[in-house]
């Protein structure tokens, strides 16, 4: 079984707060990382895919890093908005076929 | 672009009747594409992967027979619940792996509305 952890469950912070959250697994048969936005009533958007140990990714206020050897990712938020407000996802993707084990996500809810 | 559509978004049936439900890439070819269920407050389950022309690989604990899967093109793939019962109550979500060789990364997938499974 592979243990996909996310913490904190939920989040609550202020507009312009700065936020992040975790993402641990396994740090053995590691393919990929990937971390998703997921809206109520919409489709889990795509956000990143990290491969490599040490990756830093960035999409705007988004940033993303990856330590493969330890088996952790931090997502962070600079200066949150209320159109951050999502379930944020990672998945560990375990084999090249693309199979992936989700984590439970972190709510985020920014407040105006 | 990457658009995935999932039909019905919501469906409530009657204990016994079967439930087809569809994925479809709408703007680029993909080779596999995956199922998920998601239970109340729980994550996303990946039920089976679905592979274009070939049979549909289950997980442990997922029924074959249960939950048929046809991956009959690159565009397209249907989940069938046979004889629903109401423990088969569900969000179902699909998402589509982009074929290798394609513009985007190889390892992206893109993920359908979901589909809410009511069986009474």
């Amino acid at each position: 079984i592979l243990n996909v952890e996310q913490s904190p469950q939920s989040l609550h912070v202020q507009e312009g707060d700065s936020t992040n959250f975790t993402c641990s697994f396994p740090s053995s048969n590691f393919y990929a990382l990937h971390w998703y936005r997921w809206e109520t009533a919409k489709s889990p958007e795509a956000l990143f895919v990290m491969t490599l140990n040490g990756d830093e990714k960035k999409k705007g206020r988004i940033s993303a890093t990856l330590n493969t050897k330890e088996g952790y990712s931090y997502l962070y938020i600079k200066g949150s908005q209320p159109e951050d407000s999502a379930t944020y996802l990672c998945a560990f993707q375990w084999t090249n076929a693309g199979k992936s084990t989700f984590g439970d996500g972190t709510t985020l809810t920014v407040k105006p | 672009g990457a658009v995935v559509s999932q039909h019905p978004s919501r469906v409530i049936c009657k204990s016994g009747t079967s439930v087809k439900i569809e994925c479809r890439s709408l703007d680029f070819q993909a080779t596999t594409m995956f199922w998920y269920r998601q239970f109340p407050k729980q994550s996303l389950m990946l039920m089976a992967t679905s592979n274009e022309g070939s049979k549909a690989t289950y997980e442990q604990g997922v029924e074959k027979d249960k939950f048929l899967i046809n991956h009959a093109s690159l565009t397209l793939s249907t989940l069938t619940v046979t004889s629903a019962h109401p423990e088969d109550s569900s969000f179902y979500i699909c998402s589509a792996r982009v074929a290798s060789g394609g513009a985007r990364s190889y390892n992206e997938q893109f993920f359908g509305p979901g589909t809410r499974l009511t069986v009474l």
